[in-house]
């Protein structure tokens, strides 16, 4: 079965660094990664997936991810952060052809924004 | 908006009582996923439903069930409520029972049991 670890439970970063989340997988072959951001109060938000091909892969609000697979890690980033920023963000790994649970999210990530 | 609602928002019921949690799924999509989300626990994976069928199943408590209709629409039923059913509960949906269909979640139904 797949899994997923997020080592960092909160970030801090000041408005206008960069960031990266850490997303490290355990799967037997290439999985499908996903990043998902959850804002207060609010349901999770796909902000980009990873399916094939390049590994470098772009998503909404500016940010993107890299798939590792040497590593077996999908971390995020984004160059310069803004205070909206703010939220839970979520690793997650689907097993292809996989006919039971399909989803795996990772523990989360909060991340704080200094004005 | 991702396409999938969920009612109630909120909920505050008491301790032995019995809830049902309500989810339409995108337009167009037949499978349905149920999460438990809470402070101690993360997000949990409780089950999934295609297309009227159980297709995969996590840690969901015996007390709870789970049904997909015809129209496709998905109710999670809680029961014997305890304090630690506390959570927020999402649905979510995709277009198949295939990985690699990205789901999509609702706002999720926060459920508070004194």
């Amino acid at each position: 079965a797949q899994s997923v670890t997020q080592p960092d439970i909160h970030i801090t970063v000041s408005e206008g660094a960069s960031l990266e989340l850490r997303c490290n997988y355990s799967y037997g072959a290439t999985p499908y990664l996903f990043w998902y951001v959850q804002s207060p109060g609010q349901g999770l938000q796909l902000l980009l997936k990873y399916f094939s091909g390049d590994t470098l892969v772009q998503g909404i609000k500016g940010f993107e991810a890299e798939f590792k697979r040497s590593q077996s890690s999908f971390n995020l980033r984004k160059p310069s952060v803004h205070w909206s920023d703010a939220a839970e963000y979520f690793c997650a790994v689907g097993a292809p052809r996989n006919y039971g649970q399909n989803f795996v999210f990772g523990p989360g990530t909060r991340l704080s924004v200094l004005p | 908006d991702s396409g999938v609602t969920q009612t109630p928002k909120h909920l505050i019921t008491a301790t032995g009582q019995r809830v049902t949690l309500r989810c339409s799924p995108r337009s167009g999509d037949l499978s349905v996923y149920w999460y438990q989300q809470s402070l101690d626990q993360g997000l949990q994976f409780l089950i999934q439903y295609y297309n009227g069928e159980e297709r995969a199943k996590g840690n969901i408590l015996e007390r709870f069930s789970a049904q997909q209709f015809p129209d496709l629409h998905s109710e999670l039923n809680l029961s014997s409520l305890e304090l630690g059913d506390s959570a927020l509960y999402f649905c979510a949906s995709s277009p198949s029972w295939i990985s690699g269909n990205t789901i999509y979640f609702g706002e999720g139904s926060w459920l508070t049991v004194v």
